[in-house]
């Protein structure tokens, strides 16, 4: 199996622009997590998709972060407009179940997002 | 929120000793998962844990769920080069509810 894919790994842009990060999760799990990850907060999740459905997003940080599931097999992270603290290394993440045992989360390897 | 805390913030250690890491919480936890973090990766799991009391072993690794489901403890034996990495910690406390993780420790080892 592939794991998940994240693209871009690294992207830099300057304040104000529009950024979309994107992820492919592991053929067949019905959970996906945007997560990101600073040096002061560590890991945080944003957002966790069920079958493609939003269930919770009270971890995005501001109406200027959206995510969406069109399918099963791609998700998107947008941030319009960003803002230099939104820099961090944002973490897409899949899983069979949610809660249940033996099914743990997998990650991707994360996109480095540097907002100047 | 819940919170997991793992201390120290870093270790330092020679190749082929042992070390052993910890992560509390204030709160009771149903899971805990243990990943390590390399540079440029993701996290990747190592041990999930998933009854009170469970001692679970991959390779090198050693984790345990502690009895009070408070606790979890990770050890690593006659460490490599190639341990260098966060080890992350991870809770859960309930079917849906959010995978808390801790800030991490970051492990240096000296050939």
């Amino acid at each position: 199996d592939a794991g998940v894919i994240q693209s871009p790994r690294h992207e830099v842009t300057e304040m104000g622009q529009e950024v979309t990060l994107r992820c492919k999760p592991i053929s067949g799990h019905d959970y996906l997590f945007w997560y990101r990850q600073t040096m002061m907060r560590g890991l945080e999740l944003l957002i966790y998709f069920n079958n493609n459905v939003p269930i919770d997003d009270s971890g995005m940080p501001e109406d200027r972060f959206s995510a969406k599931m069109p399918n099963a097999s791609f998700s998107t992270l947008k941030i319009q407009p960003s803002e230099p603290r939104d820099s961090a290394v944002y973490f897409c993440a899949s899983s069979l179940g949610y809660g249940a045992s033996n099914q743990p989360q997998h990650f991707g390897d994360g996109t480095r997002l540097s907002i100047l | 929120g819940q919170q997991l805390n793992q201390s120290p913030q870093s270790m330092f250690i020679q190749e082929g000793e042992d070390v052993s890491m910890n992560c509390t919480s204030s709160s009771i936890f149903n899971t805990w998962l243990w990943y390590k973090q390399d540079p440029g990766e993701g996290p990747v799991l190592l041990i999930a844990l998933y009854k009170a009391g469970e001692l679970t072993s991959n390779g090198r690794l050693t984790a345990q769920f502690g009895i009070t489901r408070k606790d979890s403890f990770l050890n690593i034996s006659a460490s490599i080069p190639s341990d260098v990495g966060i080890y992350f910690c991870a809770g859960q406390s309930g079917a849906n509810s959010k995978l808390t993780f801790g800030k991490g420790i970051t492990l240096s080892v000296r050939p």
